[in-house]
């Protein structure tokens, strides 16, 4: 078990720039989490999929927000413009279902936009 | 909406000396659940309590579920310096399809 695989592990970009985050669940696991993570606001769940079909994307702060799962491995997060108030890390999380079974989260992506 | 508080935000023990984080929901929760991230890591599952007024242990850990599933503490007895991280715990409210909410943390930073 390989875990969740996430990339790049940092980014550090100029505002106005777009941003690709990628994850790797982990095999067979369901559901896909994209979170993100500041000082300010903690950890804060902007969207997820199950079997690949995003479920809630309540928490995707704005249309510069979009996220997508062509397959069971594979998921982006893209920002476009990115912006300075971006900045944080992102973490992908992968289980097996949303309501009793534990969250596995990858090392996460640290976003700096300048 | 679902709101997960954590106290206190953070404390600073000797190594030796208990702790104890305190996590209470505005609203009863079916299952809690308590990760732990350690400096520059990664959210890490600890444990799951389900029932009412569940206790589960883990060596030095003691879990607690409150038995109006508002509220769970995690108490560490002895902390060593390998018990530094943040400590979060995180819910699914009863009775909804909704997803885990996350709570505050407590950041812990245990020193000789």
């Amino acid at each position: 078990d390989a875990g969740v695989i996430q990339s790049p592990r940092h980014e550090v970009t100029e505002m106005g720039q777009e941003v690709t985050l990628r994850c790797k669940p982990i095999s067979g696991h369901d559901y896909l989490f994209w979170y993100r993570q500041t000082m300010m606001r903690g950890l804060e769940l902007l969207i997820y999929f199950n079997n690949n079909v995003p479920i809630d994307d309540s928490g995707m702060p704005e249309d510069r927000f979009s996220a997508k799962m062509p397959n069971a491995s594979f998921s982006t997060l893209k920002i476009q413009p990115s912006e300075p108030r971006d900045s944080a890390v992102y973490f992908c999380a992968s289980s097996w279902t949303v309501y009793n079974s534990p969250l596995h989260f990858g090392n996460g992506t640290r976003l700096t936009v300048t | 909406g679902q709101q997960v508080m954590q106290i206190p935000q953070y404390q600073h023990v000797q190594e030796g000396e208990d702790f104890t984080t305190y996590c209470n929901s505005s609203t009863t929760l079916s299952n809690i659940q308590w990760y732990k991230q350690r400096p520059g890591g990664h959210p890490v599952f600890l444990i799951q309590l389900v029932k009412s007024g569940e206790v589960k242990k883990q060596k030095r850990l003691t879990f607690q579920f409150g038995e109006a599933k508002k509220n769970s503490s995690l108490h560490i007895t002895a902390t060593q310096t390998t018990d530094v991280g943040t400590y979060f715990c995180a819910g699914i409210r009863s009775g909804t399809a909704s997803k885990l909410t996350f709570g505050t943390g407590t950041r812990l930073q245990v020193t000789l």
